[in-house]
């Protein structure tokens, strides 16, 4: 069973401080990974992915790879209220069609 | 402008009601998938389908049914027999080859009455 898992949260952090999620993956062949945000009610938003080991940068997001470790992160720099939302981790690979395994996600609380 | 349409938007079930769920995608994405979405939990996959006329059960199949007559549209149906319908149901496509993540429709929430 592909599983991919994240601390279900809540993780609260203040305005203006750097948020971090994490997630790990158990199958090794996977290679693409995504961050998806989804605010409640509404359906989840593609925000990062990453492919290679190391660090992806995009304005105050960085997404993190360890393809060694299994072990994907997102951190949200200078973190704002409006980023309060559940953030999903997915990683899918040619092993299963291309199809992603999601987490469970890990809900985010900025409080002012 | 490129994306995917779930209708509606929010929908009510009587007992022993079967509905029908929509969902069209402009993108020219070849993979379609519907999941499940239960408040606080993640997402489980009920079906999907990598190509027009084929299609594959997911992790909770039972009670569901879909059809892909075409390649833009993936339409759900909830069965009477699927016990404990109230959810969120989204659908989401991508491309086959190579991967790119996923596209998300709006959702559809549909409520047992």
């Amino acid at each position: 069973q592909k599983e991919v898992e994240q601390n279900s949260g809540p993780l609260s952090v203040p305005e203006g401080a750097i948020a971090s999620l994490n997630c790990t993956y158990s199958d090794r062949g996977s290679q693409s990974f995504f961050w998806y945000r989804q605010y409640s009610g509404k359906s989840p938003e593609l925000i990062m992915s990453i492919y290679s080991n190391g660090d992806k940068e995009d304005g105050r997001f960085t997404a993190q790879l360890n393809k060694a470790s299994q072990y994907v992160s997102l951190l949200i720099r200078d973190s704002q209220p409006s980023d309060s939302a559940t953030y999903l981790c997915a990683g899918g690979g040619p092993n299963a069609g291309n199809m992603l395994t999601f987490g469970g996600g890990t809900r985010l609380m900025v409080k002012p | 402008d490129g994306g995917i349409t779930q209708s509606p938007k929010y929908l009510f079930r009587k007992e022993g009601q079967n509905v029908t769920l929509s969902c069209e995608q402009n993108l020219n994405h070849d993979a379609m998938y519907w999941y499940r979405q239960d408040p606080g939990q993640g997402l489980r996959l009920i079906y999907y389908s990598q190509i027009v006329n084929d299609f594959q059960k997911g992790d909770i199949a039972e009670g569901y049914s879909v059809s892909r007559e075409k390649k833009e549209s993936f339409p759900l149906t909830v069965t009477s027999a699927q016990k404990n319908p109230t959810a969120f149901y989204l659908c989401a496509s991508s491309i086959r080859t190579g991967n790119y993540g996923y596209t998300f429709g709006s959702g559809t929430r549909l409520t047992v009455v």
